[in-house]
């Protein structure tokens, strides 16, 4: 059974275009995030969510909005996709916060902006 | 902005040898841990270490922390083909985890 499960895991998509990726988990962890890994594998957190709230949202643009409709899911929408967002998308849980320490990851889901 | 900086960048051994990575932080810390991934995987986490502890075993891992130097070392031993990967250790800074980008790590049969 797969803990963090993120689709789709590749996206291809003209600039300008409005585009999801999607991420489930299945080990009832209070705590989701999303990271972008850039060409040069630089892992970034763009946001944290603690039981549907959100806790961290670093600087990312307003065109990035993540989407958590229960604890076990948060969703990334991504509106007006320029080319710079080309990169992977991981999906991350831990349990109560960050202070237990481990982090599960989901496979990634690369986006290619055209 | 990214905390923890691995070096090498890139490490290549041969089968059998041992290799080692460093991490160097920034600010005080409340743990650091060390994950792995596979190309085109996600990350795995490999050990965790905390702010008040030194040195830490898992099989053929072994993690060091200076917490005077703010700076971390990751060892495999006797590596395999299989442990080809990148490697990148996390600073866990007030419930916020920051990531490095990462040692890739050859290890040719």
């Amino acid at each position: 059974d797969t803990a963090v499960s993120q689709t789709p895991k590749y996206l291809v998509t003209q600039m300008g275009n409005d585009k999801s990726i999607k991420c489930e988990q299945n080990l009832g962890h209070d705590t989701m995030y999303w990271y972008k890994q850039d060409s040069k594998k630089f892992l970034k957190i763009m946001f944290s969510y603690n039981n549907k709230e959100l806790i961290i949202n670093e600087t990312v643009p307003n065109r990035f909005s993540p989407k958590s409709p229960d604890k076990a899911h948060l969703n990334l929408h991504i509106n007006s996709l320029e080319l710079g967002d080309s990169a992977v998308y991981f999906c991350a849980s831990s349990l109560m916060g960050q202070l237990t320490g481990e982090l599960f990851f989901g496979e990634g889901s690369r986006l290619t902006v055209l | 902005s990214q905390q923890g900086e691995e070096d090498p960048q890139a490490l290549s051994i041969q089968e059998g040898e041992n290799a080692t990575m460093n991490c160097s932080y920034k600010t005080s810390i409340n743990n650091l841990q060390w994950y792995r991934q596979n190309s085109g995987r996600g990350l795995v986490h490999l050990i965790l270490i905390r702010s008040n502890e030194r040195e830490k075993h898992s099989g053929r891992l072994r993690v060091t922390l200076d917490t005077s130097k703010k700076s971390s070392s990751l060892l495999i031993t006797a590596s395999r083909a299989a442990d080809t990967a990148s490697y990148f250790c996390a600073t866990e800074v007030n419930n916020d985890m920051r990531f490095g980008a990462g040692t890739r790590l050859t290890v040719k049969p």
